[in-house]
């Protein structure tokens, strides 16, 4: 099947630095890939929708500045978390959308391992 | 407001026994239902999904759902579970025409050996 991959796994960084986390479909082309946050023993929240060559698109309550997302090619998307803060540790999961189905609602999402942000 | 609900979040069940997980969800209109499984220590995973047709889904590892429109329900069972199956369970939807998987809060569900 397809595959996600997320770099780096776990990272851990002082309060008011940046952090990059990379995002890659292995073997498929993803026009669009998805940015969630998931809390301890609760569900993934979408936090935005990235369009390979536009801009994301940022769900309500997430600000775009803190959490910037580029999706410069078709198999790499990168969530930078800026100006990091300790209320922004949380486990950071992307998708990637495999487009083959030639429906948006139907394609399947392919999800990345995640990474694990720590903000001392 | 739209949502997706599951219930019974903590499950503990011995080996051989059924396992039943119920997803409700609140969106009108047509949608696509996905169930989605996390190992410990590993990424989600895609079971099984329906978009159309028959509304019984089998998907991997002996896991079947069954769409019941009028209930608003997917719900997600398997006959006879094994260790293996320890994990946690995500059920989520896309409203037709839309990309963006609304999940539901999970079920984590313990089998003893």
């Amino acid at each position: 099947g397809a595959v996600v991959s997320q770099h780096p796994s776990r990272v851990i960084c002082k309060s008011g630095t940046s952090v990059k986390i990379e995002c890659r479909s292995l073997d498929f082309q993803a026009t669009t890939m998805f940015w969630y946050r998931q809390f301890p023993k609760q569900s993934l929240m979408l936090m935005a929708t990235s369009n390979e060559g536009s801009k994301a698109t940022y769900e309500q309550g997430v600000e775009k500045d803190k959490f910037l997302i580029n999706h410069a090619s078709l198999t790499l998307s990168t969530l930078t978390v800026t100006s990091a803060h300790p209320e922004d540790s949380s486990f950071y999961i992307c998708s990637a959308r495999d487009g083959t189905s030639g429906g948006t609602s139907t394609d399947t999402q392919y999800f990345g391992p995640g990474t694990r942000l720590t903000v001392l | 407001a739209q949502s997706v609900s599951q219930h019974n979040h903590h499950v503990i069940l011995s080996e051989a026994a059924s396992l039943e997980l119920g997803c409700n969800y609140s969106y009108g209109g047509t949608v696509n239902l996905f169930w989605y499984v996390q190992y410990p220590g590993q990424h989600l995973q895609l079971l099984l999904k329906y978009f159309s047709g028959d509304p019984l889904v089998k998907g991997i590892k002996g896991f079947e759902a069954e769409f019941i429109k009028s209930k608003f329900s997917f719900n997600l069972r398997k006959p006879s579970v094994q260790w293996s199956d320890t994990a946690e369970y995500f059920c989520a939807v896309i409203p037709y025409g839309n990309n963006r998987l609304a999940f539901g809060k999970g079920n984590q569900v313990v089998v003893i050996p």
